[in-house]
């Protein structure tokens, strides 16, 4: 079962702040962010696993929590280069990337 | 070292046509997987291998075969091309555990192939 994104899209000015949430009604063992860029194929920005630290990629970090089965993207002081469609991925309790679920994607437009 | 090849990058068909999308990788990844990408949907998986002569369904795998004869080719064919299937399809490979570095936890794409079924 696909996990779920929120919001579906969000528009921002350069240097504002973002939050994209990602649950799912399963157990989350391990939740795989990546970002697509329009036209292009989608790149890996980081892992969380189960029990694991919050994750950080420049000015994009995130965190996981068990309870909530949710995983957060927060975006802080967005660049134009932070445009495109974030998708969560849940995977098993290895982190590994095989089978990964991917969400529906959020898209996101940073404005001058 | 190129990645994960996909071709073409653009290709139309008619209903009932048949055709087969090509994957190849040059990093030596046992893992190769075939994703469609359609508005709204997200990345849904349709059929993975995990290596040579392996090969298992995903979430939507009616309607496409895969074989893995060799660990760098994984190719998707489409027996009878149906509109449903218009969609942008990316190949993907995962890198081997124990590599080191967490390949393994990494998804490389290719490029994506856009198919119209008229």
């Amino acid at each position: 079962q696909q996990p779920v994104q929120s919001p579906q899209a969000v528009i921002l000015r350069e240097g504002e702040d973002a939050v994209i949430n990602c649950s799912s009604s399963k157990a989350l063992y391990s939740v795989h962010w990546y970002r697509q860029k329009h036209g292009e194929a989608p790149v890996f920005l980081m892992i969380l696993l189960k029990g694991g630290e919050q994750k950080g990629h420049d000015k994009i970090s995130a965190s996981f929590n068990e309870k909530k089965q949710q995983s957060s993207l927060y975006l802080t002081a967005s660049q134009l280069s932070y445009s495109g469609t974030y998708f969560c991925g849940t995977g098993p309790i290895s982190g590994s990337a095989r089978q990964l679920t991917f969400g529906s994607g959020t898209q996101l437009t940073v404005l001058p | 070292n190129a990645g994960v090849t996909q071709t073409p990058k653009f290709q139309v068909l008619k209903t009932g046509q048949s055709m087969t999308l090509q994957c190849a990788q040059d990093m030596n990844h046992e893992y190769m997987s075939w994703y469609r990408q359609d508005p709204g949907m997200g990345l849904r998986l349709i059929h993975y291998s995990v290596g040579a002569g392996i090969t298992d369904q995903g979430e939507v795998p009616n309607g496409y075969n895969v074989s893995r004869s060799t660990t760098e080719d994984f190719p998707l064919r489409l027996l009878s091309a149906a509109p449903s299937q218009t969609s942008v399809y990316f190949c993907a490979s995962r890198g081997n555990p124990g590599q080191g570095n967490s390949g393994a936890n990494v998804l490389t794409f290719g490029a994506g192939s856009r198919l119209t079924v008229l």
